[in-house]
């Protein structure tokens, strides 16, 4: 069964203080890993995909990197508004169903 | 602002009733997808369509439905609610609904069971 575990569940930083967040999958036919930033009672919000190892993207303070079995979100010299919880989600192909399974979330929080 | 609109935001009805959310996916965008999103569950698929046809099914229960109109918009319907239900649902879309695609979405409805 597909799997994503995303660590640590909650992380608190210090403006300014650079950190990573893992997701780790398991997941046969990978096709896309996807990064969502989400605010308290707000919908996802789509920041990078990736498709294959050792793809990087870069987003203002934030690179998403992938490897075969996880992926990490950097987070370089924070400011209190990148405060939110970050999603990481992977889309497989099996057997003609295809969809989306997410993590539950690394909560950051950042502190000025 | 994705794109994808929700309505209606918030939603208060009590156990053994029926209520439809409706979602409005982005411009141009053909497919739609449900999820479910609780505090002990995290994001859950529920149900993906695409062009008025359903493409993929997960954890969705059988008093859940749900379609996708010739205009592209799409209904999801639950009914026999239950105190479990409450939680906040979402619409996210995409243009061909292929596995590569970005998904976006939507505000979300909260929906809460008493």
């Amino acid at each position: 069964e597909d799997q994503v575990t995303q660590s640590p569940e909650a992380l608190r930083l210090q403006e300014g203080e650079s950190s990573s967040l893992n997701c780790s999958y398991t997941v046969s036919g990978l096709r896309g890993l996807f990064w969502y930033r989400q605010d308290p009672g707000k919908g996802p919000e789509f920041l990078f995909t990736l498709y294959s190892a050792g793809e990087e993207k870069e987003k203002e303070r934030l690179k998403a990197t992938l490897t075969k079995k996880e992926s990490f979100l950097h987070i370089t010299a924070p400011k209190p508004e990148d405060s939110a919880t970050y999603l990481c989600a992977v889309q497989a192909a099996q057997g003609g169903s295809e969809k989306l399974v997410f993590g539950k979330g690394t909560k950051l929080t950042v502190n000025p | 602002d994705s794109g994808v609109t929700q309505t209606p935001k918030h939603l208060i009805t009590a156990t053994g009733q029926r209520v439809t959310l409706r979602c409005s996916p982005r411009s141009g965008d053909l497919s739609v997808y449900w999820y479910q999103q609780s505090l002990d569950q995290g994001l859950q698929f529920l149900i993906q369509y695409y062009n008025g046809e359903e493409r993929a099914k997960g954890n969705i229960l059988e008093r859940f439905s749900a379609q996708q109109f010739p205009d592209l918009h799409s209904e999801l319907n639950l009914s026999s609610l239950e105190l479990g239900d409450s939680a906040l649902y979402f619409c996210a879309s995409s243009v061909l609904g292929l596995a590569e695609e970005t998904q976006y979405f939507g505000p979300g409805t909260r929906l809460l069971v008493l």
